[in-house]
């Protein structure tokens, strides 16, 4: 079973509408929480990073959030772009070594 | 400044042959990973490197798997010979050296394996 699940595995919005993307992960104790942002065909980039004691970390329209008593963090994208589209995905380190979500691909339509 | 680099960015082979996969990181960055993704997988760790040394190779899934990284530069991943298993994107990533913290990791635009 992967240590860090994501849900949902897709979704649909309309652009300029809100969403929220989730992760549990029961890797613990961790370094650090990030999410990526993947692009079809291109390697993951990140979005955030959060230690254990940060609850919140924003980057322009992204803001991801940790709740490191309930191992849950999530990203939410305020007023969605096309260019939104992508899989998003959670990752925890420990050190140096990483363990990923599967990813949410997120799809942005006009 | 340069990004990491893969190549090839894609590469499909008959099943028993051998193929090399390569990373060029970003200049200056003595840690270097390799990370597989598998079809509907999430991606998962192979090794890393800090300059020539492999650190952790604990990913390896087999020794049909050979990273290698001269000098402490590039890396190249040979697998030999490859199995229908072995389909998959293959990402490169690197890192700074001091950056134990939060270690933000680079990656290349990785190399997409068929073996037929």
């Amino acid at each position: 079973k992967n240590q860090v699940e994501q849900s949902p595995q897709s979704l649909i919005i309309l652009e300029g509408k809100n969403c929220t993307l989730q992760c549990n992960y029961t890797v613990s104790p961790f370094s650090n929480l990030r999410w990526y942002k993947q692009d079809t065909g291109r390697g993951p980039v990140s979005l955030t990073i959060m230690t254990f004691s940060e609850n919140t970390k924003s980057n322009g329209r992204y803001t991801a959030t940790l709740d490191a008593d309930t191992k849950q963090s999530s990203l939410h994208i305020t007023a969605s772009q096309l260019s939104d589209s992508a899989s998003y995905i959670c990752v925890v380190s420990v050190g140096y070594k990483l363990s990923f979500g599967a990813g949410t691909t997120v799809t942005v339509r006009a | 400044e340069a990004g990491v680099t893969q190549f090839p960015s894609h590469s499909v082979i008959e099943k028993g042959q051998t193929v090399t996969l390569r990373c060029d990181p970003i200049s200056g960055h003595d840690n270097l990973y390799w990370y597989r993704r598998v079809m509907g997988k999430e991606i998962k760790f192979l090794l890393h490197f800090v300059k020539e040394s492999k650190q952790d190779e604990s990913g390896m899934p087999n020794n049909r798997f050979l990273a290698e990284r001269t000098g402490g530069t590039y890396s190249t991943l040979k697998v030999q010979p490859a199995e229908l298993e072995d389909s998959g994107v293959y990402f490169c990533a690197s890192s700074k050296t001091g950056e134990t913290f939060y270690n933000e990791q680079f990656f290349g635009p990785g190399t997409r394996l068929t073996v037929l």
